[in-house]
């Protein structure tokens, strides 16, 4: 049972490169989230999903997009990487009640 | 406007003595909160969750309080182990308001237990 997988795990881009992070959830959960973490600060919402083939903003989407176009697939794409966009990146699934975290992606953009 | 906040980056304890993280939240909507752990290099996992109905719930050496007119809900940890060692991140969220479940997660504590 993998839960929750993120692929890539490291990245290291540069400045203007574009790259897709790959969220793989096996538990059928209808709701999924990318967010990033930064140092000393909580875990910001980016975008989400409720279902298949819909997305939605959180609270800090800029610069990135998503898609969800199967029900297990959760995408996350930066067109054209900005160093402020270095961070570590954590999709998650969720069922009723708690949410499945994948095991984080660190990008470096420099 | 921070929602959830843990006013203590970090709290360090003896081995076999108890761990209170405590968490304050602003919004009314709120009415479902859970605990996380998380590990380095690891994702978060669910440590336990308390519904607003609620003013306490536990599980094994975990508990959490919930003080409704207050805002403020604490994690109990007795007794606190090495293996405790981690940050703990309190999240809320609204299970009424169509908000997709989204949680609003603190800036989390860094727990350190000293054997």
């Amino acid at each position: 049972n993998a839960g929750v997988t993120q692929t890539p795990k490291f990245r290291v881009l540069k400045t203007g490169q574009s790259m897709t992070l790959l969220c793989a959830q096996d538990m059928n959960h209808e709701y999924m989230y990318w967010y990033r973490q930064d140092p000393g600060m909580g875990l910001r919402l980016i975008h989400y999903s409720v279902g298949e083939g819909t997305t939605a903003k959180g609270e800090v989407p800029d610069g990135y997009n998503v898609s969800r176009l199967k029900k297990q697939n959760f995408l996350l794409g930066l067109e054209s990487a900005a160093p402020s966009q270095t961070s570590v990146y954590f999709c998650a699934s969720r069922d009723n009640t708690e949410a499945f975290f994948g095991q984080g992606t660190r990008l470096t953009v420099v | 406007d921070q929602q959830v906040k843990q006013n203590s980056p970090s709290l360090s304890v003896q081995e076999g003595r108890i761990s209170i993280l405590n968490c304050d939240y602003t919004n009314s909507m709120f009415d479902y909160f859970l605990w996380y752990k998380k590990y380095p290099a690891e994702g978060p996992t669910f440590l336990i969750s308390i519904s607003s109905i609620k003013d306490k719930n536990e599980d094994g050496r975990f508990t959490v309080f919930l003080n409704k007119s207050a805002k403020h809900l604490s994690l109990h940890i007795v007794p606190s182990q090495p293996g405790d060692s981690a940050v703990y991140f309190c999240a809320a969220r609204s299970l009424i308001n169509t908000n997709a479940g989204k949680s609003t997660f603190g800036d989390g504590t860094t727990l350190t237990v000293k054997p």
